[in-house]
Parts: C-alpha cells; sequence; structure tokens
C-alpha cells in the first residue's frame, strides 16, 4: 500500500518564526490533505491538495504530486499553532510533526 | 447536522464486554470514514463506507471488529469481546464524495471530535 512519511517528527519554534513541514508520498495521487491536531484532540482541515499551491491566511501548501511530496509552510507562528500536523494521502495517515510554539 | 457527532464521548467497559459507538456525518455526506487513534499516536485506517456499502475494510484489525452503516447516513462501529489493547480514540469523518469516486474539494474530510474508550 502507500506509504506516507512526514518530517521533522517534532518541531520545537520561537513565536513569530517560520517553518516548513514535510510529506513524501509513495504512489501518484489525486487525493492528499492537510489536518492540524489541536492539544485537546480536535482535528481540523487545513487544505485539500492534491497539486498545486494554496494560502490560507499564515499558512499555505505546495504540492508537487510529480515528485511524490507536500509541503506545509507556517509563517508567523502563534502558540495556537501548537499541536499534531498530519499529512494524509488517499486513506492513509502520516505519523504527524509535533510542533510546540513558545512564547 | 453542522458537523460531524460522535456517541457515546467516552465509554469505560469492562474487558470482554461488547461495545458499540456510533457516527452521524455531516447532512449529505456519501462517504464515512472511522480511524482508531492510540495515545499519543498516528491515525489508524479502519473502513471507509460509500453510502451503505463498504469498499474498503481492510483496516479492520480482527474479526472482533465490524461496522455498518444505514440509510447512506449514521453508522455504527461494533467491538466484540473487547480487550485491553481496544483501548484508544476511535474518529468518524465524513465527506461529501468519497476519495475513490472522483477527485476534487468534495473530497475534503471532516473529523468529528471522537469517542475516547477505555478498556479496563
Amino acid at each position: 500500500g502507500i506509504q506516507v512519511e512526514q518530517s521533522p517528527p517534532d518541531l520545537i519554534l520561537q513565536e513569530g518564526a517560520n517553518s516548513t513541514l514535510r510529506c513524501n508520498f509513495s504512489d501518484s495521487v489525486n487525493n492528499l490533505q492537510w489536518f492540524h491536531q489541536n492539544p485537546w484532540g480536535q482535528l481540523i482541515n487545513l487544505f485539500y491538495i492534491p497539486s498545486g499551491t494554496k494560502q490560507n491566511g499564515r499558512l499555505s501548501a505546495t504540492t508537487v504530486a510529480t515528485e511524490r511530496y507536500s509541503l506545509l509552510y507556517i509563517s508567523s507562528s502563534q502558540t495556537t499553532d501548537s499541536g499534531v500536523y498530519f499529512c494524509a494521502v488517499g486513506l492513509i495517515f502520516g505519523a504527524g510533526t509535533r510542533l510546540a510554539v513558545h512564547p | 447536522g453542522a458537523g460531524v457527532s460522535q456517541s457515546p464521548s467516552n465509554k469505560v467497559t469492562e474487558k470482554g464486554k461488547d461495545v458499540e459507538l456510533r457516527c452521524d456525518p455531516i447532512s449529505g455526506h456519501t462517504a464515512l470514514y472511522w480511524y482508531r487513534q492510540s495515545l499519543g499516536q498516528g491515525l489508524e485506517f479502519l473502513i471507509y463506507f460509500q453510502g451503505n456499502s463498504a469498499p474498503d475494510k481492510s483496516g479492520l484489525p480482527s474479526d472482533r471488529f465490524s461496522a455498518e452503516r444505514t440509510g447512506g447516513s449514521v453508522s455504527t462501529l461494533t467491538i466484540q469481546r473487547t480487550q485491553q489493547e481496544d483501548s484508544a480514540v476511535y474518529l468518524c469523518a465524513s465527506s461529501f464524495r468519497g476519495y475513490l469516486l472522483t477527485s476534487g474539494s468534495g473530497n475534503t474530510i471532516y473529523f468529528g471530535e471522537g469517542s475516547w474508550l477505555t478498556v479496563v
């Protein structure tokens, strides 16, 4: 089956810093999504992005389907960005990137 | 409804008992998904429904696990003879279209808040 790998596994930032999270996948896809799981466990869909680039406020995402990777950019990070970021390809989730933003 | 609704939100059960977890998807969503998340871990896919049928139930961990969906809406996940390793959060999600049918933002998945299961 399809393999989904996320990096880095853990990330610590000072408030205001920028970061890039990466998702590599093993097969061509027409369905890739990024999620944020907050510290209370709620999963929020950030982007549906099988290809191309999208932006939503301080977050943006780019998927290069031909090279089988996607990137999630967080700019001017805030403490509320803390949590786990998951990439999902089809039905399969990566292991996530755990982000902690300190004031 | 406005969002994906799951019940119960918390369940403590004795080892060997059966449990039923319910999911009410967003109104009009044809696809429904069940996942399991153990403490501090990622999401493990269990089963996917398109309408009332399950094109992919490859993730069900054993024959103690079963799921059904009726009327293209509510789904029930049943765990028989629960074991301690079944303790986890069981997450339900839905999307307007199923990911197997087509690409496009209609596949955007929305999650419920989960059912926390503890087997003692």
